[in-house]
């Protein structure tokens, strides 16, 4: 079936620093591919999403590009800050199921 | 424009009993979609409903139900809780239920079943 996988974490960096967490996919077809983030005690808020290969989806500095060769949908932000700590969950969703499929998601503690 | 309501946020319920969760969509989307999260399964899928109807179910048991009124608001009833029912119950909203749209997530409701 379906999956995602993402990078294990805690992954903790200073602010300022470059930003990249790893996410690939096994999927039937052409998914659509979500990051979404969720702030403690909240619920989750999409950040970015890439709907066909080679897509780049792109918000708030953070970057993913959709890669059908390899899988995968790596989120990047080139200067990470205090606030961008949360946990991060790549998803996808095929066709008109209204079905996400989830990763384990990744918490990011960003360090001043 | 209202985002996706949840009531109430934070539920305690004793083993045994049952409970109902609340779903506002955001006006005019026509599909919600109802997700369970726990630490150690992460979010996983219960069900969607569109325009009143179940389109699709993930694998919980039986005592994990739900429906869609005309209006779009969605509930999910849980019977006979169990201890590992615990967990935050996310809804989301999208206008088509299509991946086109994207998935608006509520701040979702916090049961814990002592």
């Amino acid at each position: 079936g379906d999956s995602v996988t993402q990078m294990e974490g805690p992954v903790t960096l200073s602010e300022e620093a470059f930003l990249t967490i790893n996410c690939t996919y096994t999927a039937t077809g052409y998914p659509s591919l979500f990051w979404y983030v969720q702030y403690p005690g909240e619920g989750l808020q999409l950040l970015l999403k890439a709907t066909k290969a080679d897509d780049k989806g792109s918000n708030k500095g953070f970057e993913a590009t959709y890669r059908k060769e390899t899988t995968s949908f790596h989120l990047e932000k080139g200067s990470v800050q205090v606030s961008d700590s949360a946990v991060y969950f790549c998803a996808l969703v095929r066709g008109n199921t209204g079905k996400l499929i989830f990763g384990q998601g990744t918490t990011l503690q960003v360090k001043p | 424009k209202a985002g996706v309501t949840q009531t109430p946020r934070y539920l305690i319920k004793t083993r045994g009993q049952q409970v109902t969760l609340s779903c506002s969509p955001i006006s005019g989307h026509r599909s919600v979609s109802w997700y369970q999260q726990t630490p150690g399964q992460g979010l996983q899928f219960l069900f969607e409903y569109f325009s009143e109807t179940q389109r699709n179910k993930g694998n919980f048991p039986g005592r994990f139900s739900g429906r869609q009124f005309s209006n779009s608001r969605s509930e999910m009833n849980v019977s006979t809780l169990e201890l590992g029912d615990s967990a935050l119950y996310l809804c989301a909203s999208s206008l088509l239920g299509t991946e086109k749209y994207g998935y608006t997530f509520g701040s979702g409701t916090r049961l814990t079943v002592v």
